[in-house]
């Protein structure tokens, strides 16, 4: 079955560029999507088609897509992005998601 | 603004039965598929069950066919998933969740609105 991998967390100082990577052989062919999951709460979309940003989701957060690999990269990262973000591709499968930290 | 709001979970026991309800907003609901997406407690997230936009159509992770059954009325704006034969690994928060196609043609749906989620939980 169709499989994404993430790191299962990913730590960054206040200020600096986090980088999340999720892995899947359907990358190339199909589009990227990430959501953002804070605790508690129900996951949002914050990127999605690769590259592109919904309304109200701030322009630190960035995607790119390249061969099997897709990045998700929060500039600047602040201490209220602290969270867990999954990638999605394509028939209906998530990644396993990946820890925050920004500390 | 697209609200979802689900309704419906509870404590239950094993073999017990259970139906979520989502009640949509803001958009033209028939427009859409729809989903059920799950995610056991400190788990990742796991998509259950989805419908077309008549009905028509419904697809179901592995775990729960012939358990679960997704459907929707659309005149209601809603959608529902009945639960029967409940398991304590089918203990989770249930996310009602619109599909969205994306922009270029044949790359498939995405989710992109969540309701709060509710949660259901399967103990003796």
């Amino acid at each position: 079955s169709y499989e994404l991998t993430q790191p299962p967390s990913v730590s960054v100082s206040p200020g600096q560029t986090a980088r999340i990577t999720c892995s899947g052989d359907a990358l190339p062919k199909k589009y990227a999507y990430w959501y953002q999951q804070k605790s508690g709460r129900a996951p949002v979309l914050v990127i999605y088609e690769d590259t592109k940003r919904p309304s109200g989701i701030l322009e630190r957060f960035s995607g790119s897509s390249s061969g099997t690999m897709a990045t998700l990269t929060i500039s600047g990262a602040q201490v209220e992005d602290e969270a867990d973000y999954y990638c999605y591709s394509t028939d209906r499968v998530f990644g396993g998601g990946t820890k925050l930290t920004v500390l | 603004e697209v609200q979802l709001v689900e309704s419906g979970g509870g404590l239950v026991q094993p073999g017990g039965s259970l139906r979520l309800s989502c009640a949509a907003s803001g958009s033209t609901f028939s427009s859409y598929w729809m989903s059920w997406v799950r995610q056991a407690p400190g788990k990742g997230l796991e998509w259950v069950a989805d419908i077309k936009q008549d009905g028509s159509e419904k697809y179901y992770v592995d775990s729960v066919k012939g358990r679960f059954t997704i459907s929707r009325d659309n005149a209601k704006n809603a959608l529902y998933l009945q639960m029967n034969s409940l398991r304590s690994e089918d203990t989770a928060v249930y996310y009602c969740v619109r599909e969205a196609p994306a922009t270029a043609t044949g790359y498939g749906d995405y989710f992109d609105y969540w309701g709060q989620g509710t949660l259901v939980t399967v103990s003796s």
